[in-house]
């Protein structure tokens, strides 16, 4: 079955410092894997998704994700955050070749960033 | 440019009412979604259409109903059956189904207010 943890509620970071956003899944076939971002009151926008090409996928605004099978992780990282980047973020897996497969989405990471 | 387009981005709900959440797209994308989120909260899968004159329930379909009579539309009706309904909703479509791993483009959402 497929499942997903989003392994923090809420991140604070200053700005110019590294961003690390941790997620987790689990799947019983080859999964997609993707994080969205979220600012108030807006719908979710792509930031980078994987899909059994390349492990380290690169996105949108300087972030990248690397997809770790052994882990089962997918998280999300950005080298200097900026104050724009403060929003919701969502990590979701999608599973393919199976008829039963769903769509599920993390329970998000709030991201604050400090002046 | 192609899109989502939710409408209305406001809409107050008296106790017994039904109302309507228009989504169309122009993406010319297959499936269509409905998704519900609680402040503070990921998403949660309310309907989806895979092709046109069909659709399912997703995980919390109970008090709302929708129709795919065109590609490009899928209209959420929220009925007074739905206990609690003051929500966030984003539409959301993509090429294939639910299946196929591909991108799910979301629009910007409506908020929905009982009073």
């Amino acid at each position: 079955a497929q499942s997903v943890t989003q392994l923090d509620s809420h991140v604070s970071v200053s700005e110019g410092t590294p961003v690390l956003l941790r997620c987790n899944y689990s799947s019983s076939y080859s999964p997609s894997l993707f994080w969205y971002v979220q600012h108030p009151n807006k719908g979710l926008q792509l930031l980078l998704k994987y899909t059994s090409a390349a492990t380290l996928v690169k996105g949108i605004n300087g972030f990248e994700a690397e997809f770790k099978k052994s882990e089962t992780s997918f998280h999300l990282t950005k080298p200097s955050a900026h104050m724009s980047d403060a929003a919701e973020y969502f990590c979701v897996v999608s599973e393919r070749d199976s008829s039963a497969s769903k769509i599920i989405f993390g329970s998000g990471t709030r991201l604050s960033i400090r002046p | 440019d192609g899109g989502i387009t939710q409408s209305p981005k406001y809409l107050f709900r008296k106790e017994g009412q039904n109302v309507t959440l228009s989504c169309e797209q122009n993406l010319n994308h297959d499936a269509m979604y409905w998704y519900r989120q609680d402040p503070g909260q990921g998403l949660r899968l309310i309907y989806y259409s895979q092709i046109v004159n069909d659709f399912q329930k997703g995980d919390i379909a109970e008090g709302y109903s929708v129709s795919r009579e065109k590609k490009e539309s899928f209209p959420l009706t929220v009925t007074s059956a739905q206990k609690n309904p003051t929500a966030f909703y984003l539409c959301a479509s993509s090429i294939g189904g639910r299946s196929s791993g591909n991108t799910i483009y979301f629009g910007e959402g409506s908020w929905l207010t009982v009073v």
